[in-house]
């Protein structure tokens, strides 16, 4: 099994809602992404799990929350979103983290719009 | 902060056609490039993985050549079908993190 799903597809949530998304892979990888990408920009990282620890936190927001309940399991937990952080949240995972030869394997990504 | 270029940022071609896009990224502190197709509604597939300088790689009709010390990468698809239409991005690998360019857009016409 080398896929990494996605829930849900397609998200619509109000400013003062509280939603997940979630991601999950089997291929057995000890990193896992969370990347945001906005129309007509690159995706962007915003979070990085090694072995369930958070690694990296590219100086997101705290209304967007990681979660990493164990090897295969990801979740982003989203509070009080603004309507600018509509986008296609993106879930990779990867063998390891390390150095930037490591081949990252993607979701199809959650469309979330903020209204 | 990296920054990775593409170009053209989109590209209509006939079937048949051949065509290459490029990437280009700083030479400096290089640890590997990474090329994906992504279609629309579909996930991101990693096409090659690339480190060396002078690498080549090769995947049916698509193929990609990189140049670390001028900091380009060129991706090639020879013979173009409609079913290669797609976005094409490049991807700096950096101490685990991907650095996405904007990626070239092909539409190839029957």
């Amino acid at each position: 099994d080398t896929e990494v799903t996605q829930t849900p597809k397609h998200l619509v949530m109000g400013m003062t809602n509280k939603k997940s998304l979630k991601c999950e892979q089997h291929m057995g990888h000890r990193a896992m992404y969370w990347y945001k990408q906005k129309a007509k920009k690159p995706p962007e990282l915003m979070f990085v799990y090694s072995y369930e620890k958070l690694s990296i936190n590219e100086s997101v927001p705290s209304r967007f929350s990681p979660e990493c309940p164990n090897s295969s399991l990801l979740n982003l937990h989203l509070h009080a979103l603004q309507p600018e952080d509509s986008a296609l949240y993106l879930c990779a995972s990867s063998q390891e983290v390390s150095g930037g030869a490591i081949e990252q394997f993607f979701g199809p990504g959650t469309r979330l719009t903020v209204l | 902060i990296l920054n990775v270029e593409q170009s053209p940022q989109s590209l209509h071609v006939q079937e048949g056609d051949s065509t290459n896009f490029t990437c280009s990224f700083p030479s400096s502190n290089f640890y590997a490039l990474h090329w994906y197709r992504w279609e629309t509604a579909k996930s991101p597939e990693a096409l090659f993985v690339m480190t060396l300088n002078g690498d080549e790689k090769k995947k049916g009709r698509i193929s990609a050549t990189l140049n670390t010390k001028e900091g380009y990468s060129y991706l090639y698809i020879k013979g173009s079908q409609p079913e290669d239409s797609a976005t094409y991005l490049c991807a700096l690998g950096n101490t685990g993190k991907l650095i996405f360019g904007q990626g070239t857009t092909l539409q190839v016409k029957p």
